[in-house]
């Protein structure tokens, strides 16, 4: 298995443009986490699905944040507009929804919002 | 109150040492404890979890459970050069959620 894929691996951006990132968990786990990562806050978890639905949300910072799952493998992050302190590493994990079973990371996307 | 404290550290320790990681959570109705290890620039990998109250060893790694006073450890024995990163403790309840994180250095 491929593990977790996340792409783009570095985005470099301008103040107020729209940015992407996008997942794909492994195959067969039915759960999707995002999570931000800065060095002032540590791992922050904004969003997670259970079988494509979204649970919790109140991480999400503001409504310039968004996430879908429009199915079993695949989901986005959207920020529109993006600001500078936005940048951070930005995570995606997924699992089997049942206790004890661990998160299996992407590598990450690292966000630079100029 | 954060829902998962950890010391950032660093907690620098010699080679051949035991290395001792603290975790404190606040939500009571937590099931299961992960302790994650991530290297730079690297993203978080599983080392253990446990959901029971006791001890749990896996190598030179132990994870201890305390659910009354909502507290979780992981020991690490003879600590390597190779153990230097930061040790992230997880909780999951519905959803997954980590602790800042404590920087370990071992010294050769």
């Amino acid at each position: 298995d491929a593990g977790v894929i996340q792409s783009p691996r570095h985005e470099v951006t301008e103040m107020g443009q729209e940015v992407t990132l996008r997942c794909k968990p492994i195959s067969g786990h039915n759960s999707l986490f995002w999570y931000r990562q800065t060095m002032m806050r540590g791992l922050e978890l904004l969003i997670y699905f259970n079988n494509n639905v979204p649970i919790d949300d109140s991480g999400m910072p503001e409504d310039r944040f968004s996430a879908k799952m429009p199915n079993a493998s695949f989901s986005t992050l959207k920020i529109q507009p993006s600001e500078p302190r936005d940048s951070a590493v930005y995570f995606c994990a997924s699992s089997l929804m049942q206790r004890n079973t661990e998160a299996f990371f992407g590598q990450g996307t690292r966000l630079t919002v100029v | 109150q954060k829902e998962v404290e950890q010391n950032s550290g660093p907690l620098s320790v010699p080679e051949g040492a035991i290395a001792s990681l603290n975790c404190t959570y606040s939500d009571r109705g937590s099931q299961s404890f992960f302790w994650y290890r991530q290297y730079s620039g690297k993203s978080p990998e599983l080392i253990m979890f446990i959901y029971s109250n006791g001890d749990k060893e896996d190598g030179r790694f132990t994870a201890q459970l305390n659910k009354a006073s909502q507290y979780v450890s992981l020991l690490i024995r003879d600590s390597q050069p190779s153990d230097s990163a930061t040790y992230l403790c997880a909780v999951s309840t519905n959803k997954l959620i980590f602790g800042t994180g404590t920087l370990l250095a071992v010294q050769p």
